[in-house]
């Protein structure tokens, strides 16, 4: 079966620092992989989707980026963190096309 | 106009009673729809799919689908205090892109 692993699950971090955040896939090849983001009461905002190791759309302009060195990592990036930055940090999975997508655990970031 | 809309809420509905959550999207050539349940403080996690015009029914959820008018709906029959959450809609757009409306909570009192 298909596993999602992200982590950490807490972050602080303050700001200006840099940010690595990493999520692996197990058990399937070739999926799409997202990061999302989740302001405090709000809802999901598409970051960055991949359907293929190099390939990244960029969603949202700011100081964040991806990268997926290997079929089934992706990586969420900052040079310098704002306080804006805090938030829900979640990766999902997909088998690719216009299917379901499953998430990892998420990872909780403030910013201070 | 945003993608994937939503309303709020809150939705307070007694235990028992039918819990009806609504969805519109923008993009007509839209082709798979789906519903999210998030607990507080958790990741999403899928309820239903549903990719036909009409009704697709699992156990107390069903979900509904007018693509002409470009609406997605959820119902819950018999609602218990455990469907107290944030639902989540998110539509796949142009094939890959996946996106979520703001999310509805619906608050089930007992």
């Amino acid at each position: 079966s298909q596993t999602i692993h992200q982590w950490p699950a807490t972050l602080v971090q303050p700001v200006g620092s840099p940010l690595s955040l990493e999520c692996t896939v197990e058990g399937t090849s070739n999926p799409n992989l997202y990061w999302y983001r989740q302001a405090a009461g709000r809802g999901l905002q598409l970051l960055f989707y991949s359907v293929g190791i190099g390939q990244i759309s960029s969603e949202v302009p700011q100081n964040l980026s991806a990268s997926r060195p290997q079929d089934r990592q992706f990586i969420l990036s900052s040079k310098k963190l704002l306080l804006s930055d805090s938030g829900f940090y979640l990766c999902a999975w997909s088998p690719g096309g216009p299917t379901e997508a499953f998430f990892g655990q998420g990872t909780r970031l403030t910013v201070v | 106009q945003k993608e994937v809309e939503q309303n709020s809420g809150p939705l307070s509905v007694p235990e028992g009673a039918i819990a009806s959550l609504n969805c519109t999207y923008s993009d007509r050539g839209s082709q798979s729809f789906f519903w999210y349940r998030q607990y507080s403080g958790k990741s999403p996690e899928l309820i239903m799919s549903i990719y036909s015009n009409g009704d697709k029914e699992d156990g107390r959820f069903t979900a509904q689908l007018n693509k002409a008018s470009q609406y997605v709906s959820l119902l819950i029959r018999d609602s218990q205090p455990s469907d107290s959450a944030t639902y989540l809609c998110a539509v796949n757009i142009s094939g890959n892109k996946l996106v979520f409306g703001a999310g509805t909570i619906l608050r089930v009192k007992s």
